[in-house]
């Protein structure tokens, strides 16, 4: 089915260990992004893309890294975890104009 | 420095009655606003959006009003539905930027 998933949904890791976070989304949309979700942020930019090959930062961005070789995938890795990347974290996908269009959310827990 | 505010972290209404959920800017180069509703364990979906030309825009039981020289939206659901029971969020962003900024939600809640 046509759509966007995120794996996976839940991980526990530890602090300083090397997490990724898968996005691929069927649609062919130009625009993709990471969001973070957090109690009394809402949902914080991390990283967008434009296309393959070009990536931008939000308003959030250290700590994490992004890359876009294919238009379908934006994986989002965390190079060394901390606790305060403990959050639950949104793909997103646009066409060139308009709505977002969501996954379902990657729950990361950091001890 | 957050550029896009939701200032009621929650709100209850009767079945029914009018729901109004407010949002205000800072980012005067914004020009495209949406709102998104997320439940629980589900990732936000799409509601209903304004450009910077209009001041309203209507989708059923949903209208989106903008006041540009307040830099303020609102979100009107009428009659609202326990069903409407989320999280909402808006956003904004610039057109060829598309970088979306949310704010950081108003959970309504719908009584029966």
């Amino acid at each position: 089915d046509a759509g966007i998933t995120q794996s996976p949904r839940y991980k526990i890791t530890e602090t300083g260990r090397q997490v990724t976070l898968m996005c691929h989304q069927t649609w062919s949309h130009s625009y993709m992004f990471w969001y973070r979700q957090d109690l009394g942020h809402g949902l914080r930019l991390i990283y967008y893309s434009a296309a393959a090959d070009i990536t931008d930062k939000g308003e959030v961005p250290d700590g994490y890294v992004v890359s876009r070789s294919k238009t379908e995938n934006f994986p989002l890795t965390l190079e060394s975890a901390t606790r305060s990347q403990t959050s639950v974290y949104f793909c997103a996908s646009s066409p060139v104009t308009g709505e977002l269009f969501f996954g379902e959310g990657s729950r990361l827990t950091v001890l | 420095d957050q550029q896009v505010k939701q200032n009621s972290p929650s709100l209850s209404v009767q079945e029914g009655r009018i729901s109004i959920l407010n949002c205000d800017y800072t980012n005067s180069m914004f020009d495209y606003f949406l709102w998104y509703k997320k439940y629980p364990a589900e990732g936000p979906t799409f509601l209903i959006s304004i450009s910077s030309i209009k001041d309203k825009n209507e989708d059923g039981r949903f209208t989106v009003f903008l006041n540009k020289s307040a830099k303020h939206l609102s979100l009107h659901i009428v009659p609202s539905q326990p069903g409407d029971s989320a999280v909402y969020f808006c956003a904004a962003y610039t057109s060829g930027t598309y970088k979306y900024i949310f704010g950081t939600g108003t959970r309504l809640k719908v009584l029966a």
